[in-house]
């Protein structure tokens, strides 16, 4: 079984700042892939950025950086240099990557964030 | 620009209503996915389907079935609407396969259901 927790379900960051989402998971499968997603009031999910158990360098993508640290099960999201079209739910998901069927995705429960101009 | 569209983007139904919601995709994807969400509880997953006519039940199926009649479309199908149906539904697809196959998302729809 997967589990997605997010422990921060609203943060408020200052535009022009940096800000880290946090987001730890349980998987007993040995190989995996985390996904971060985007959800402005618009409601589309966007995707953002995807890192693979596998990788040995953090994810990066523009603005968005993901901080894995495996021994601790985490994959925090790190915004650099907000801006207030960043203002959204954010949600953190994860999928086993062993072949053979579909290994479905599992989704936190989201963290809101705000950024103040 | 890839896409995935929804029906539509609000709809209200009375309770004992069957329900219709379809999405469409133009990716050529072989996965498609229905989840709901609701606050505090993030993404559940229906059902999905992983080929024209093939589908499997997700985490809550209970009072929903799915119709995948040809690749590029799948429906969600709620055979009589009730009141904790209410909820915003996302379609999704991705490629098949393992390893880094993001979902691409529809728009969703916001059901209330009276």
């Amino acid at each position: 079984a997967q589990k997605i927790t997010q422990t921060q379900p609203g943060m408020f960051v200052q535009e022009k700042e940096a800000v880290t989402l946090d987001c730890t998971y349980d998987t007993s499968d040995p190989s995996y892939g985390l996904f971060w997603y985007k959800q402005p009031s618009s409601g589309e999910m966007i995707f953002l950025i995807y890192q693979g158990s596998y990788d040995q360098q953090n994810a990066t993508e523009g603005r968005y950086s993901l901080n894995f640290q495996k021994a601790r099960k985490s994959a925090n999201l790190v915004i650099s240099a907000s801006q207030l079209g960043d203002s959204a739910m954010y949600f953190c998901a994860m999928r086993g990557l062993k072949s053979g069927g579909y290994q479905k995705v599992t989704f936190g429960i989201g963290t809101k964030l705000q950024v103040i101009p | 620009d890839v896409k995935v569209t929804q029906s539509s983007r609000y709809l209200v139904k009375r309770t004992g209503e069957k329900v219709f919601l379809e999405c469409v995709q133009d990716m050529d994807h072989e996965n498609m996915f229905w989840y709901r969400q609701d606050p505090g509880l993030g993404l559940r997953l229906i059902y999905f389907s992983y080929d024209v006519k093939m589908k499997e039940k997700g985490d809550i199926p209970e009072g929903y079935s799915v119709s995948r009649e040809k690749k590029e479309r799948f429906s969600l199908i709620l055979e009589s609407a009730s009141t904790n149906q209410t909820s915003m539904y996302l379609c999704a697809s991705s490629l098949a396969g393992t390893g880094h196959n993001e979902q691409f998302f529809g728009p969703g729809t916001r059901l209330t259901v009276l």
